[in-house]
């Protein structure tokens, strides 16, 4: 069965400091993965995803699959981007969820 | 069109008692999927359909919970002789089918339910 595990469930950065989100999946196949983004307040959104390779709010992530691992970046955290954030893996319809990291950055 | 919207936001409810939550999807996503979430943990699969037919029930958690959505448009998601473990979030979220989730979900506000 498809798994992710995000180790940290809290993580504090200063402002303007780099900010690294792990997330490691257990899946037998290729892996589609996401990370979504929950604001204080607000419901949760889709941030990112794998297949497109793209960067979001000034955040990327990389799959490798030699580690297992869809790690989340940031090379400058703003205070806007504290939030709940939640890897996710998709199974045909299913997405699977790993247990958040709560980001708070700091001024 | 606003999105996935819950009813209600909040609900409690005595021990026993049975609730009922509404899901209204984004009007051309034929997809729609229920989930729970707890404190501390991410977002658990329930069941899912595609237009009416409900592909996936086989997380629901007990018998005592069941969900329907009979005309392919709106869900409903019941729990009968609430108990106080099933106080959590309870998440909405849609999709179209043919990009499946690949392009993510849409999720609704959810409905926190509170058993007392």
């Amino acid at each position: 069965a498809q798994r992710v595990t995000q180790p940290e469930k809290l993580l504090s950065v200063f402002k303007g400091a780099p900010v690294e989100l792990k997330c490691n999946y257990s899946y037998s196949g290729s892996p589609e993965l996401f990370w979504y983004v929950q604001y204080s307040r607000q419901r949760l959104q889709l941030l990112l995803r794998h297949i497109s390779r793209e960067s979001i709010k000034g955040f990327t992530a990389d799959l490798n699959k030699g580690e297992t691992s869809f790690h989340l970046k940031k090379p400058f955290a703003q205070e806007e981007d504290s939030a709940m954030y939640y890897c996710a893996l998709i199974d045909d319809y299913k997405l699977s969820f790993g247990a958040g990291t709560t980001v708070t950055v700091r001024a | 069109d606003t999105g996935v919207s819950q009813d209600p936001r909040h609900k409690i409810t005595k021990r026993g008692q049975n609730v009922t939550f509404r899901c209204d999807p984004i009007s051309e996503h034929n997809r729609l999927y229920w989930y729970r979430q707890t404190l501390g943990q991410g977002p658990e699969f329930l069941t899912y359909f595609q237009n009416e037919a409900q592909l996936e029930k086989s997380r629901l958690l007990s018998d005592r919970f069941s969900a329907e959505r009979p005309k392919g448009s709106f869900s409903t998601l019941e729990i009968q002789r609430t108990e106080q473990g099933d106080s959590a979030m309870y998440l909405c979220a849609s999709s179209p089918i043919l990009t499946g989730g690949l392009y993510g979900y849409t999720f609704g506000s959810g409905t926190r339910l509170t058993v007392v």
